[in-house]
């Protein structure tokens, strides 16, 4: 079944204590994307990636990073977790066909964060 | 900056009423639009989609949406809602072409269906 996955579903953790938060795709796309979802004001975008070792800041990047360093995985990553970071994260990738960007979005079923 | 603003945050309807959410997105060029469905504990899953062509789209689960694009809009309908279809729903927006590929999203409308 194609499917985007992000582990763990729920996360409680403390200021200051780094984590990653995984996210796979087995549909072979090239692009990925991290959103957070915040009540009132929808999907954000915090960082993308065209393809492997291709990432780029998105919206609201700061107290985040990503890595892709194979094609199915994009793993985001609080070093240093505050308070401000509680949200309900999604993972999304994409197929990349050139020309115009038919940019159909397949989502996981999100990270609900607390921070501490 | 591109944004995108649904009108409607929590709209409450009885089964087998019609539904229109509205949706307005601030960009000159040329639009993909799309609408998103998140049922309770659930990922997004798309509903609909327009690139070009035909203004009325329609969608899954009898959904439908017009892209008026001198009004910059892109509204949802459904002519009978079902109370499963409580959730909530994204408007979303990309340019084109994207050097990002990003989504700009709706703050979202929470529907709920009394049975």
């Amino acid at each position: 079944e194609a499917q985007v996955t992000q582990n763990p579903r729920y996360l409680i953790t403390v200021t200051g204590k780094k984590l990653t938060v995984t996210c796979s795709q087995n549909m072979n796309h090239e692009y990925m994307s991290w959103y957070r979802q915040d009540p009132g004001l929808g999907l954000r975008q915090i960082y993308y990636s065209m393809n492997v070792e291709v990432t780029d800041k998105g919206d609201v990047p700061e107290g985040y990073k990503v890595s892709r360093k194979e094609k199915r995985n994009f793993p985001l990553i609080l070093e240093s977790p505050s308070p401000n970071q509680t949200s309900l994260y999604f993972c999304a990738s994409s197929p990349r066909t050139s020309g115009i960007a038919k940019n159909i979005q397949y989502f996981g079923a999100g990270t609900r964060l607390s921070v501490l | 900056a591109q944004s995108v603003s649904q009108h409607n945050h929590h709209v409450i309807l009885s089964e087998a009423a019609s539904l229109e959410l509205g949706c307005n997105y601030s960009y000159g060029g040329t639009v993909n639009l799309f609408w998103y469905v998140q049922y309770p504990g659930q990922h997004l899953q798309l509903l609909l989609k327009y690139f070009s062509g035909d203004p009325l789209v329609k969608g899954i689960k009898g959904f439908e949406a017009e892209f008026i694009k001198s009004k910059f809009s892109f509204n949802l309908r459904k002519p009978s809602v079902q109370w499963s279809d409580t959730a909530e729903y994204f408007c979303a927006v990309n340019a084109v072409p994207s050097n990002t590929g990003k989504l700009i999203f709706g703050q979202g409308t929470t529907l709920q269906v009394k049975p």
